[in-house]
C-alpha cells in the first residue's frame, strides 16, 4: 500500500515563504509521478493551484509555485497572506489509471 | 465557465445502495477523464474513481472495487458513481472533479461543492 506523505502542519508568518513537501512511503516523487497541489478551507470544495509538478491552475496568483527538492514534490508560499491558511493537498498519478492523495499539510498564518 | 453539480446524495442503511449524479456545463465533457473524489467527517481527501473520456476505461481505489461503479452519459454531459452493499466507512462528501484531456488522469482542475453521503442505521 503506497502512503503518500506530507507535514501534518506548518506555521508561517504573513508575508514569510513555506515549503510544503510531498513524498512517497517507498521511492522518490519524480515528474513522472504528475504531482498536483490542492488548496481546501474548511466546508469549502478544495481547489486546484498546480498540475504536471509545476503548472499553475487557472487564477492561481504567482506567489504559489511547484517544484521537485531532492526525492519529493514541493509546494512553496511566497509572500504568505492571512487566507492562504488551509488545508494543502498533493496528488501523485501512480500510474494504471491510479491517483493518490497525500496526507494533507494544515497551514497556519500568523 | 465550468460548473459541476453533485446530486443525489443522503442517508442510507448499512449494505443499501445510492446513486450520485453529477451534472457539468460550461465544457465539452466528452473531452476530460472525470473523477469522483471523497472525504471522509474530519479526514483529508481520497480519490475514488476515475473514468476516461469515452467511458472506455475505469479504475477505482481498492476499498470499493466490486462495490462502486463510475459511469457516463456524454449525451447528457453527466457522470455517476452507482454505490452498492454500502458500509459506515463510506460515510463522506463525494466531490466530482473534471480531469485533464491527456491520455492519463494525472489531476484534477475543476471540482464541484459535493454531495453527502451517511450510511448509518
Amino acid at each position: 500500500q503506497t502512503v503518500v506523505t506530507q507535514e501534518p502542519s506548518f506555521s508561517v508568518s504573513p508575508g514569510g515563504t513555506v515549503t510544503l513537501t510531498c513524498g512517497l512511503s517507498s521511492g522518490s516523487v519524480s515528474t513522472s509521478y504528475y504531482p498536483s497541489w490542492y488548496q481546501q478551507t474548511p466546508g469549502q470544495a478544495p481547489r486546484t493551484l498546480i498540475y504536471s509538478t509545476n503548472t499553475r491552475s487557472s487564477g492561481v496568483p504567482d506567489r504559489f509555485s511547484g517544484s521537485i527538492l531532492g526525492n519529493k514534490a514541493a509546494l512553496t508560499i511566497t509572500g504568505a497572506q492571512a487566507d492562504d491558511e488551509s488545508d494543502y493537498y498533493c496528488v501523485l498519478y501512480m500510474g494504471s489509471g491510479i491517483s493518490v492523495f497525500g496526507t494533507g499539510t494544515k497551514v497556519t498564518v500568523l | 465557465e465550468v460548473q459541476l453539480v453533485e446530486s443525489g446524495g443522503g442517508l442510507v442503511q448499512p449494505g443499501g445502495s445510492l446513486r450520485l449524479s453529477c451534472a457539468a456545463s460550461g465544457f465539452t465533457f466528452s473531452s476530460y477523464w472525470m473523477s469522483w473524489v471523497r472525504q471522509a467527517p474530519g479526514k483529508g481527501l481520497e480519490w475514488v474513481a476515475n473514468i476516461k473520456q469515452d467511458g472506455s476505461e475505469k479504475y477505482y481505489v481498492d476499498s470499493v472495487k466490486g462495490r462502486f461503479t463510475i459511469s457516463r452519459d456524454n449525451a447528457k454531459n453527466s457522470l455517476y458513481l452507482q454505490m452498492n452493499s454500502l458500509r459506515a466507512e463510506d460515510t463522506a462528501v463525494y466531490y466530482c472533479a473534471r480531469g485533464g484531456q491527456q491520455l492519463v488522469p494525472i489531476y484534477f482542475d475543476y471540482w464541484g461543492q459535493g454531495t453527502l453521503v451517511t450510511v448509518s442505521s
